[in-house]
């Protein structure tokens, strides 16, 4: 069974403060890939990350950095210096067992207030 | 850069009546993909497509919902009789298929927002 936990339903920061947002996963398979989307108010859904399970090197793409640790099952998405373009919700997923379904964690809600 | 496209935006129905959804994959993609996102929840998967047949379902897809591309651009999700419950947001996606669908970037469209009355 896959699962994706983001604690955090809501985080807000003042923009320029850098946020963490949190991703737990579950599955029993060796092979999977997490993904994190961006939500934003107008509703599309925007690709940001693939990582899979085998390449645990932390990824820098500007200002968005991201960290997975297979020790701790996590998949971690930080924005540094937020910005008011930032405010959305960041949906963390999941894809294992050879499957096409993607598991969608409940998303945490960004709000970088000016 | 090419995107999924999905029509309409939004769509009003009343309940009991059909509803077809309108998807344009990505050219070369050769997966696609319907998602939905009842208001404030999570997104869930529907159903996969490959090769003009249904590769994956979940247990929400079922026998109200069916999926078709009937032609070589389009792909519609058709909801036979539609109850209060499907009110959502409907996500189309596509993958290349180089892996065989499993693990692959999922490129989503807009979203067609479904309000069943």
């Amino acid at each position: 069974a896959q699962k994706v936990t983001q604690a955090q339903t809501e985080i807000s920061v003042v923009e320029k403060e850098d946020v963490t947002l949190d991703c737990v996963y579950e599955t029993r398979d060796t092979t999977y890939y997490l993904f994190w989307y961006k939500q934003p108010p107008s509703g599309e859904l925007v690709f940001l990350i693939r990582r899979n399970s085998f390449d645990e090197q932390n990824e820098i793409s500007g200002r968005y950095s991201w960290n997975f640790q297979k020790s701790t099952s996590s998949f971690n998405f930080t924005i540094t210096a937020s910005q008011v373009v930032d405010s959305a919700v960041y949906f963390c997923a999941l894809n294992s067992g050879g499957y096409q379904k993607v598991t969608f964690g409940i998303g945490t809600k960004l709000q970088v207030i000016p | 850069e090419p995107e999924v496209t999905q029509t309409p935006s939004h769509q009003v129905t009343q309940m009991g009546q059909e509803v077809i959804l309108r998807c344009v994959p990505i050219s070369n993609h050769l997966y696609f993909y319907w998602y939905r996102q009842i208001l404030g929840q999570k997104v869930e998967f529907l159903v996969s497509f490959y090769n003009n047949e249904i590769s994956e379902k979940s247990e929400i897809f079922d026998d109200q919902f069916s999926v078709e591309r009937p032609d070589g651009s389009n792909f519609t999700l058709k909801i036979r009789s539609t109850k209060l419950e499907d009110s959502a947001m409907y996500f189309c996606a596509s993958s290349t298929g180089t892996s065989g669908g499993a693990g692959e970037t999922q490129y989503f469209g807009p979203g067609t927002r479904l309000l069943v009355l």
